[in-house]
């Protein structure tokens, strides 16, 4: 079965520090892994995907297979990037859903 | 942009009665599911559906819960006999085709609340 784990459920940075969401799963198959981000009041919405290697926002995540890990970094974190980070895990194996980790609290003080 | 809407917002109901939380997709997707998460834990996947049909549900989704696209642009999710413990977040999501096309776009959600 797949799981998707995320160990801290608050991280608090100052501003301009750098930020890393560690996020691990365990999964048979070549899975997709995703960034979704939920900012207060707003629906959850895709920051990033590994399959994309893109930079959102400043935010890069990349997927170590060895590790089964793929954490979302920023080198300096904005006030405005506080909000509720979740990792999710899809694939073809998994039926297309997205499994989720337990969430990510991250709180940027001015 | 389009969006993923889900209607009403928040739904208190009491136990016992039945419910019916209405999503509607963006227009050109193909695949809709929907989701879950209880106040302080994960986003829990419920079931999903294609072509007119349950392609995967959860444990969770048991006979008290169906889906249904009635028309060409709603799609439901139904509670029969509410209990407390149906209490949460509920999301409905949708994507395009494709076998390589993962990403989900999810609406705002409804809160329920079964007293």
């Amino acid at each position: 079965a797949q799981r998707v784990t995320q160990p801290e459920k608050l991280l608090s940075v100052f501003k301009g520090a750098p930020v890393e969401l560690k996020c691990n799963y365990s999964y048979s198959g070549s899975p997709e892994l995703f960034w979704y981000v939920q900012y207060s009041r707003q629906r959850l919405q895709l920051l990033l995907r590994h399959i994309s290697r893109e930079s959102i926002k400043g935010f890069t995540a990349d997927l170590n297979k060895g590790e089964t890990s793929f954490h979302l970094k920023k080198p300096f974190a904005q006030e405005e990037d506080s909000a509720m980070y979740y990792c999710a895990l899809s694939g073809l194996a998994a039926g297309n859903k997205l499994t989720f980790g337990g969430g990510t609290r991250v709180l940027v003080k001015p | 942009e389009p969006e993923v809407t889900q209607t009403p917002s928040h739904q208190v109901t009491q136990m016992g009665q039945e419910v019916i939380l209405r999503c509607v997709p963006i227009s050109n997707h193909l695949y809709f599911y929907w989701y879950r998460q209880i106040l302080g834990q994960k986003v829990e996947f419920l079931v999903s559906f294609y072509n007119n049909e349950i392609s995967e549900k959860s444990e969770i989704f048991d006979d008290q819960f169906s889906v249904e696209r009635p028309d060409g642009s709603n799609f439901t999710l139904k509670i029969r006999s509410t209990k407390l413990e149906d209490s949460a977040m509920y999301f409905c999501a949708s994507r395009t085709s494709g076998v390589s096309s993962y990403e989900q776009y999810f609406g705002p959600g409804t809160r329920l609340t079964v007293t």
